[in-house]
Parts: structure tokens; C-alpha cells; sequence
């Protein structure tokens, strides 16, 4: 069955250290989000992403996020200078189409990203 | 600005019972709503969702109620088992946007 996949698993960085999360979505899905939850909070939406672009970010998603599908089938998400508070577990997504018609997301299992 | 809204933050049931899972939205745009299941550390599972169009869809032990008027679905389990015990998160859907709500953490106890 086919699946979203993310790597890291989990990764441990400095504060003010650069990060990438990559992501591998379902091969024929044309949309792409990234999700955050901190322990014990929700899941958070951060992007879309579709047709090469950023369809919607949230408030979350500021000018130290970015996101980039660079070669057809990976889609990172890029976090330039993390701050403690970015310790998540940050989610990948993938749809085949938007919601209102077959919209289910089917999700990574997660990267976890600690700061210290 | 919680658009979805998961009002019981947990719930326990007994095995062989139902589970009714409650979520209530405010954003009358919204057109899908879907519930997954999260274990800890691991991302979540979708289950089972309905189109706004609809106000009742079933899969095996998993019901989902749609009532456009209140704004508000449920998810019933039926019977429960020990391995339905997960976070449940509702979320609602318009266009490029998935919105989650807080969790419900359901306890089957056997």
C-alpha cells in the first residue's frame, strides 16, 4: 500500500541551527502539507503546497519556515534558524485532491525535532 | 481561532460498548470531514470521512454522523474493542485546508 514516508526520524539540533525535514509524498497525490503538534496539543497546520507553490501557510509558518518540492518526488520543509519553541513532532501529508471531493490526507509517521 | 472544536478531552468505555466521539466546527464553508486515529509517536491514520452532502456513513464498526445545522459530527465505534484505544482527531476541510481539532483520547477498557 502505498505511504507517506518522512526522514528523520527524530533529530536533535541546536538552537539557531538550520533544519530540513524531507518528505516523500504518495506518488500520484498533487497536494502536500506539513502539520505540526507539540507534545500533548494538536495537530497544527503549517502549508499546502500544490502545482510547484505554496497554496496556503498558516501564522505558524513564518519567514524562518520555507518549503520546496526540488526534484519531483521529495517535498522538505526547511526551518533557517530553530527555536525551542519548534520542538514538534512535524507531519508530512499527502492528498490526491483538495477537500469537498476524495480529500482524505494520509500522513507520514512523523519527524520529531528537538531543539535545545 | 478554534474552527474545530473536540469538546471532551478523553473518554472511556467499556469493551463490547459504544464509543461516541463528539466535534463540533463553526466555519460553515467546510465541505469534508474526516476522523483519524493517532497512537503516540506515530502519524495519524485516517478512518473514515463524509461530504457535506451526506449525513450518515458507515464502514464496518465505524459510523460518521453528519448535522449541518448544529455544525456538528460524531463518530461512533460499535462494538469497542481494547485496540480502538488511540487519540481521535476530527477535522474539517474546505479547499487546500485540513483543520484538526484538539483530540479526544478514548480508553476501551477490556
Amino acid at each position: 500500500e502505498p505511504e507517506v514516508t518522512q526522514t528523520p526520524s527524530h533529530q536533535v539540533t541546536q538552537m539557531g541551527q538550520e533544519v530540513i525535514l524531507r518528505c516523500v509524498p504518495i506518488s500520484n497525490h498533487l497536494y502536500f502539507y506539513w502539520y505540526r503538534q507539540i507534545l500533548g496539543q494538536k495537530v497544527e497546520f503549517l502549508v499546502s503546497f500544490y502545482n510547484n507553490e505554496i497554496s496556503e501557510k498558516s501564522e505558524i509558518f513564518d519567514d524562518q519556515f520555507s518549503v520546496e518540492r526540488p526534484d519531483g518526488s521529495n517535498f522538505t520543509l526547511k526551518i533557517r534558524s530553530t527555536k525551542l519553541e519548534d520542538s514538534a513532532m512535524y507531519f508530512c501529508a499527502s492528498s490526491r485532491l483538495a477537500g469537498g471531493y476524495t480529500g482524505e490526507l494520509f500522513f507520514g509517521e512523523g519527524s520529531r525535532l528537538t531543539v535545545l | 481561532d478554534q474552527q474545530v472544536k473536540q469538546n471532551s478531552p478523553s473518554l472511556s468505555v467499556q469493551e463490547g460498548r459504544i464509543s461516541i466521539l463528539n466535534c463540533d466546527y463553526t466555519n460553515s464553508m467546510f465541505d469534508y470531514f474526516l476522523w483519524y486515529k493517532k497512537y503516540p509517536a506515530e502519524g495519524p491514520t485516517f478512518l473514515i470521512s463524509i461530504s457535506s452532502i451526506k449525513d450518515k456513513n458507515e464502514d464496518g464498526r465505524f459510523t460518521v454522523f453528519l448535522n449541518k445545522s448544529a455544525k456538528h459530527l460524531s463518530l461512533h465505534i460499535v462494538p469497542s474493542q481494547p485496540g480502538d484505544s488511540a487519540v481521535y482527531f476530527c477535522a474539517a476541510a474546505f479547499l487546500y485546508k485540513y483543520i484538526f481539532g484538539t483530540g479526544t483520547r478514548l480508553k476501551v477498557l477490556a
